[in-house]
Order: structure tokens, then C-alpha cells, then sequence
């Protein structure tokens, strides 16, 4: 059973850049066709997908967001991390980890997710 | 950037009853279209994928229909874990994935 897991600082000053790591257990990053999102959701509303990266490493990200965030991937420890820059107040939310398959998955959408982690930006 | 919108806002439904959620894609997304449902404190829970086939683990009372831009999700009789928000999602060629904005089921 694959299981997703958000870590990181829950509280980040504006201007400065948020950072977080989702570490996947029951399967390997690395093997099979999937793609690794993170998905965000502020209080009370609705969710907006960030970005994502590939088993090869290729990533794509929203447009909306995609001048600040980077998303990243280590293997060795079975991790892909998100790192969004220049946060503001509009960014606090509840940000998500989850896996997609891809174009030749039996499945598809997002499968597995995080329990999610609150991200408040606040001085 | 296809906008998805889910209707309606809010659906007040009696367990046992059958709800009927809908869907809207601003363009055609084909049959690329999943559901999710969130229950308060919650990650999303795939329900549905290609516009109507349902995820592993999930109760023949969930169905998915239809096909381009409009789309409904059905709970043929609500048990009470189902009330919960649901989301669309469209994942047709075109970045980025959106998702609609949410139909909350609540007890009537």
C-alpha cells in the first residue's frame, strides 16, 4: 500500500520561500509510470493543483504559480520536495502531496494523497 | 486554463435518497474527467476516473456519466459517510489540471 507523507516548517515569513517534502513508502519513486503533484487548498476552499514531476524527472507546473516554484526529486531517499518563493498571505493553505498515473496507467487522476499540511504565512 | 464549475453549491439530501451532482468543463475534456470526495480534515478520496469508472474500493452506489463538457456524478442512495464535499477534476492534455470549485452534500 503506497502512503504519502507532507513534511515541513508550518509557518513562514512573507517574502521568504516555502519548502516541503513529501516521502513515499510501500513502492518505490523511481519504478512504474507515475507523475508526483502537489496540490494546495486554502481554508474553507477549493483545490488548485501546483505542479508535478515525473519518474524521469520532467516536471510541469501551473502557470499561475510557475515563476516561484521548483519541485524536485531524490530517489535515494524515495522524496520529492516543493519549493515555492516570494510567499504572501495568499499562499497559506493546507498543501498536499499526491500521485497520478500516467498515459499508460490502469489508473487515473490522483490515487494516493498526503494527509496534508497546513502552510501558514504569517510575520 | 479549462474552467471547471460544479453545481450546485450546495445539495441537501435524506440518506437513503439519491443525489445527483453536475459538472461543467469550459471546453471538451473528453472523457478525462475524475471525482473526488473530502470529508472535513480530510485528504480528497478518488472516487472516479475517465468520466466513469469507478476507483478501486468504492461502493457501487457511486457512478460517473457523461462525456465533453458535462458531467454528473450519482449517489444512488446516501449512507451517512457519504455526506462530504465533492470534486470534479479534468486531466485532458492540456496543463493545468483544474478542479471545479466543490458540491457540498449535507444531511437535509
Amino acid at each position: 500500500q503506497v502512503q504519502l507523507q507532507e513534511s515541513g516548517p508550518g509557518l513562514v515569513k512573507p517574502s521568504q520561500t516555502l519548502s516541503l517534502t513529501c516521502t513515499v513508502s510501500g513502492g518505490s519513486i523511481s519504478s512504474g509510470s507515475y507523475y508526483w503533484s502537489w496540490i494546495r487548498q486554502p481554508a474553507g476552499k477549493g483545490l488548485e493543483w501546483i505542479g508535478r514531476i515525473y519518474t524521469s524527472g520532467s516536471t510541469n507546473y501551473n502557470p499561475s504559480l510557475k515563476s516561484r516554484v521548483t519541485i524536485s526529486v531524490d530517489t535515494s531517499k524515495n522524496q520529492f520536495s516543493l519549493k515555492l518563493s516570494s510567499v504572501t498571505a495568499a499562499d497559506t493553505a493546507v498543501y498536499y502531496c499526491a500521485r497520478e498515473g500516467d498515459e499508460h496507467s490502469a489508473v487515473a487522476g490522483f490515487d494516493y494523497w498526503g494527509q496534508g499540511t497546513l502552510v501558514t504565512v504569517s510575520s | 486554463e479549462i474552467v471547471m464549475t460544479q453545481s450546485p453549491a450546495t445539495l441537501s439530501v435524506s440518506p437513503g435518497e439519491r443525489a445527483t451532482l453536475s459538472c461543467r468543463a469550459s471546453q471538451s475534456v473528453s472523457s478525462n474527467l475524475a471525482w473526488y470526495q473530502q470529508k472535513p480534515g480530510q485528504a480528497p478520496r478518488l472516487l472516479i476516473y475517465g468520466a466513469s469508472t469507478r476507483a478501486t474500493g468504492i461502493p457501487a452506489r457511486f457512478s460517473g456519466s457523461g462525456s465533453g463538457t458535462e458531467f454528473t456524478l450519482t449517489i444512488s442512495s446516501l449512507q451517512s459517510e457519504d455526506f462530504a464535499v465533492y470534486y470534479c477534476q479534468q486531466y485532458n492534455n492540456w496543463l493545468p489540471w483544474t478542479f471545479g470549485q466543490g458540491t457540498k452534500v449535507e444531511i437535509k
